[in-house]
């Protein structure tokens, strides 16, 4: 089975802290997909990072960096030095193409909270 | 580009009519998908379209929804007769190659809330 797992429902931390999100991954696929996804309090769906199975190279943007290790099936996403601008909630998702279909399986999702 | 463009963004109807949410896909795209995002199920796929194809639609939840892409820059879809239960916000989403070769960039969401 396909699935994604984000165990933790929310975190609240100050600004300027660092923050990890954990996602863990379930898939018998060896060529599979694992994205990020930020939902601000507006709504809407925000791309961040996509990540194919054969590379487990780790990725840094600005302040995100994300920690990519198939050993313990896992893709999280670190924020250095939080800012109250990162308040959202951070969706883990993964993509496989296996059985002809083409779809995103979501985590629940981890809502941050940064305080000033 | 401005994007994938959902409309209406807020639908308040009653139960037992029709509704009727709208997707324009960015220009080029070849994949256009529906979710429906609840606080139960969280964030679900109802269909994906190909090519304007209907591809998987295992996600639709009954005979009451169904969906339609008329053309490659046009999607819709439709719910009849509405139920409280289909509250929720559905996003439309489009991508220019499959999940994996690419991204898929989401719409900003319709709020639907059936009363």
């Amino acid at each position: 089975a396909q699935k994604v797992t984000q165990a933790q429902t929310e975190i609240s931390v100050v600004e300027k802290e660092d923050v990890t999100l954990d996602c863990v991954y379930e898939t018998r696929d060896t060529t599979y997909y694992l994205f990020w996804y930020k939902q601000p309090p507006s709504g809407e769906l925000v791309f961040l990072i996509r990540r194919n199975s054969f590379d487990e190279q780790n990725e840094i943007s600005g302040r995100y960096s994300w920690n990519f290790q198939k050993s313990t099936s896992s893709f999280n996403f670190t924020i250095t030095a939080s800012q109250v601008v990162d308040s959202a909630v951070y969706f883990c998702a993964l993509s496989y193409l296996g059985g002809a279909t083409n779809k995103l399986i979501f985590g629940t999702g981890t809502l941050l909270a940064v305080q000033p | 580009d401005a994007g994938v463009i959902q409309s209406p963004r807020h639908e308040v109807t009653e139960m037992g009519q029709e509704v009727t949410l709208r997707c324009k896909p960015i220009s080029g795209h070849d994949y256009l998908f529906w979710y429906r995002q609840t606080m139960m199920r969280g964030l679900e796929l109802l269909i994906y379209f190909n090519n304007n194809v209907p591809i998987d639609d295992s996600g639709m939840p009954e005979d009451r929804f169904s969906a339609k892409m008329p053309n490659a820059s046009f999607s819709t879809l439709k719910i009849q007769p509405s139920e409280p239960r289909d509250s929720a916000v559905y996003f439309c989403a489009s991508s220019l190659l499959a999940l994996g070769n690419t991204e898929a960039f989401f719409g900003q969401g319709t709020r639907l809330t059936v009363v």
